[in-house]
């Protein structure tokens, strides 16, 4: 099945400043690929996707890319503000169509004003 | 559209005390999940369930029991809790690649 590796597990980062969570999968035939931002005590919120047939994808101050034959893609959050601050989770979307998402362990990331 | 609801919010039980824990979506999604959440475990899928009538084990099945009676609807049963059961619980529906979370139950298990 899929494995999804995702790093740092934490990263502090100025307010303004740019930051970068890494995730690496295993699974050729995944070809989703969202990513999640949980809040303390909240549900686990989908802020971005990307599927296997773009390289890119931007909303505001977030980008997403995506490295097919390496294996990997980045959440990129440009302009950081506090409330950015949260724990962010990639997933890999199943490859053999069972629809499971199998999950990174996650990255808590911290705004420091 | 309510989306993912949950119930109950929070609950206490006692060792080899039985409940259910209540998911429903108003989407029409066809698929459903349920993972627990521990610290710096990230989200592990217990069940999940590709339509009415079809359920499957995810990565951490043991001591759970699931149905899937309706598409709306994806209860989930601890049979005999156990404090390490002690967990949240988030219950998922996806539709068109993109799932989307319940509130989550805070389960403690004395």
């Amino acid at each position: 099945g899929e494995n999804v590796e995702q790093h740092p597990s934490t990263l502090s980062v100025q307010e303004g400043d740019s930051a970068v969570i890494k995730c690496t999968y295993s699974d050729s035939a995944s070809n989703y690929f969202p990513w999640y931002k949980q809040e303390l005590g909240k549900r686990p919120q989908l802020i971005i996707d990307i599927r296997s047939n773009v390289g890119e994808k931007k909303d505001q101050r977030i980008a997403v890319t995506l490295n097919k034959t390496a294996k990997h893609f980045s959440l990129h959050i440009t302009e950081t503000q506090p409330e950015d601050s949260a724990v962010y989770f990639c997933a890999g979307w199943d490859g053999a169509g069972s629809y499971q998402l199998t999950f990174g362990k996650g990255t808590k990331l911290s705004v420091i004003p | 559209n309510a989306g993912v609801t949950q119930t109950p919010k929070f609950q206490v039980l006692k060792t080899g005390q039985s409940m259910t824990l209540q998911c429903a979506q108003d989407m029409n999604h066809e698929y459903m999940s349920w993972y627990r959440q521990d610290p710096g475990m990230g989200l592990r899928l217990i069940h999940y369930s590709v339509g009415a009538g079809i359920t499957d084990q995810g990565e951490v099945p043991n001591g759970y029991n699931v149905s899937r009676s309706t598409t709306e609807d994806f209860p989930l049963r601890l049979l005999s809790a156990a404090p390490s059961q002690t967990s949240v619980y988030f219950c998922a529906s996806s539709g068109k690649g993109k799932q989307f979370f319940g509130p989550g139950t805070r389960l403690t298990v004395l």
